[in-house]
């Protein structure tokens, strides 16, 4: 099966700061979304985004499905950002296949 | 408001007590399916639903069964819980299935389940 991939697993960063979180797959897929999972265990839904770019705040993504990546930006970081980001891949299956998870604290 | 409900939200059981975990979405969506999650396995499918009458296994099916009678509803059942089934439940829909060319899947807010 396609394999998903993310990277960094774990990222510690000061409140204001940014980051870039990178997902990787193994093989073509009809869409991509990422998720916020917060402290209390809600998936949120951050952006379907199978390709090109998507802005939501300080949030952004983009996807080139050509290069089999995905990469979720998070600007202006606050301590609320903190959680577990997902990126979920769907290749036609009846699933989602989720990546491992990036674990991000963000620190006051 | 468009949503995925999830009842309850935390259960505490002990083994063999059967139980239901009810899913409900209020946005017409044909596919609906439930996911478990553990600690280093990440989140698994359970079953799946593609429309009404319409069900089939994920990929950790054995323990729980489902039903779809009606469109915006598709419970969980646990006929005989063990503690191999303590995890994180969640279920999800989308406005069609996964197979016709993928849509957006919206989940609930989870379930926490704990089997003594």
């Amino acid at each position: 099966g396609i394999q998903v991939e993310q990277s960094p697993p774990d990222l510690i960063l000061q409140e204001g700061a940014n980051s870039t979180l990178r997902c990787n797959f193994s093989d073509s897929v009809n869409n991509l979304q990422w998720f916020h999972q917060n402290p209390w265990g809600q998936l949120i839904n951050l952006f379907y985004i199978p390709s090109g770019t998507k802005q939501n705040g300080r949030l952004s993504a983009t996807t080139v499905a050509t290069e089999r990546y995905s990469l979720l930006y998070i600007s202006s970081s606050q301590t609320t950002d903190s959680g577990v980001y997902f990126c979920a891949v769907d290749t036609g299956r009846r699933a989602l296949t989720f990546g491992s998870g990036t674990r991000l604290q963000v620190q006051p | 408001e468009a949503q995925v409900t999830q009842n309850p939200r935390y259960l505490i059981t002990v083994t063999g007590k059967k139980l239901t975990v009810t899913c409900s979405q209020n946005m017409n969506h044909e596919y609906m399916s439930w996911y478990r999650q553990d600690p280093g396995l990440g989140l698994r499918q359970i079953y799946y639903s593609m429309n009404v009458e319409v069900t089939d296994k994920g990929d950790v099916p054995e323990g729980y069964k489902v039903s779809r009678k009606e469109k915006r509803n598709f419970p969980l059942i646990l006929e005989s819980p063990s503690p191999n089934q303590t995890s994180l439940y969640f279920c999800a829909s989308s406005l069609s299935p996964a197979t016709s060319g993928g849509n957006e899947q919206f989940f609930g807010p989870g379930t926490r389940l704990t089997v003594l």
